[in-house]
Order: structure tokens, then sequence, then C-alpha cells
């Protein structure tokens, strides 16, 4: 089945510094992949979908400046959040569309926590 | 605009009885819905998905059901056991036919199943 793999899975930066977060595709190819954040007790908040070969489509109220999305491949998207602040620590989490149906597959997600 | 969203925050169920989940949509044209289960610190996993030409959709404990008259929809699981407990959200592409579209969640529902 079609896997995605986020990497890292935790990770705690200092205010003021940069974190990328890489999403694969491991088994199939992902033309679009969307990236989301989710605050604790809450649901997904789609923030941006990335395209492969082109830049990627920001939901409204996402700063594009703040929220670095990199597509250069079809199975490796890269959101960079640039210099973190506290209030940017969230969980993120990356999908894929399913080549031949429908569906979606998620990573397992990144906990952000900025000190 | 579209919506989904969940009835109840929290649903809390012995174990071995049956959980209903139900959730709501406002677009009519919605033709494609998806249950989501995660569990704390993971990324959701695919669960069942239904279209919109179908009344049911039977898996393995599970049954999703779609009543488009009154645009709702419901995640039965059948003999609910521990490893059930989880956040479900229901969740449908912004696009007809789910090909291009950004998915939607709902606000999710947390089970909680009590031994």
């Amino acid at each position: 089945g079609a896997v995605v793999s986020q990497h890292p899975s935790r990770v705690i930066c200092k205010s003021g510094t940069s974190v990328k977060i890489e999403c694969r595709s491991l088994d199939f190819q992902a033309t679009t992949m969307f990236w989301y954040r989710q605050f604790p007790k809450k649901s997904l908040m789609l923030m941006a979908t990335s395209n492969e070969g082109s830049k990627a489509t920001y939901e409204q109220g996402v700063e594009k400046d703040k929220f670095l999305i990199n597509h250069a491949s079809l199975t490796l998207s890269t959101l960079t959040v640039t210099s973190a602040h506290p209030e940017d620590s969230s969980f993120y989490i990356c999908s894929a569309r399913n080549p031949g149906n429908y569906g979606y597959t998620f990573g397992s997600g990144t906990r952000l926590t900025v000190v | 605009g579209e919506s989904v969203g969940l009835h109840l925050p929290t649903l809390s169920v012995q174990e071995g009885d049956n959980s209903i989940i139900n959730c709501a949509y406002s677009n009519s044209a919605s033709d494609y819905f998806i249950w989501y289960k995660q569990e704390s610190g993971k990324g959701p996993q695919f669960i069942i998905d239904i279209r919109s030409n179908m009344d049911k959709r039977q898996g393995q404990r599970v049954t999703v059901l779609l009543n488009k008259t009154v645009k709702h929809l419901s995640l039965q699981i059948a003999a609910t056991q521990p490893g059930d407990s989880a956040v479900y959200f229901c969740a449908e592409p912004t696009s007809p036919s789910g090909n291009t579209g950004k998915l939607i969640f709902g606000q999710g529902t947390t089970l909680q199943v009590k031994p």
C-alpha cells in the first residue's frame, strides 16, 4: 500500500532558528502533497498544497514566507518553518494523494516545540 | 461554504459494545467521504470511505452509512475494543469526485473505551 514517511517525528528548536520537515512518498510518486497543522485536541487545519515542480498553494491566513514549502521531486516535499517562535509549536502532518484511487495517505506527523 | 462537522466531541462506550460516531456535511454536491482514526501523537489512519452512489459500506468491524437526504454520515464500530480508543474524523475532498481536492476535516470525536 501507499506509504508516506515524515521526518523528524519530534524536534525542539530555539526561537529564531529554522526547522525543516520532510515528507516522502516511499512506494509511489506524489505530484501533490498537503501540509496540515494540528493544535492539541483540535482538528487538522490545511496549511498548503505542495505541487511538484511549481509553487505551493497556501491557504488563507498562512504566511508563505514563514512556512516555506519545496516539492522538488515526485517523492519529496519539505516544509521549513523559518524564524520559529513559540507560537509555531504544533503538530505538523503531511499527506499525499494515493495513486490510482481517491484516497489520501498521511505521514506520522512532526511534533515541533520552539523554546 | 463547505463544512464537515461532528455531533459529539467525546463518546464513551463499554468494551464489547457497538460505537456510533456521527458526522454532518453541508455541501449537497459532496460525493466522497472518508473516515480516519488518529491515535495520540500519530497521523490519521484511513478506516473506510464511501462514495455518494452508495448508502452503506462495510469493512472489518466497521460500517459507514450515508444519508444524502439529511447530509449525514455515521461510522459504526462493532464490538468496540480498547485499541479503538482514538479520535475519529470524517473528511471530504473539496472538489467533486475527490480528484484534486484538499481534504476538509471535521472537528473529531474522541472515542473512549471503558474496560
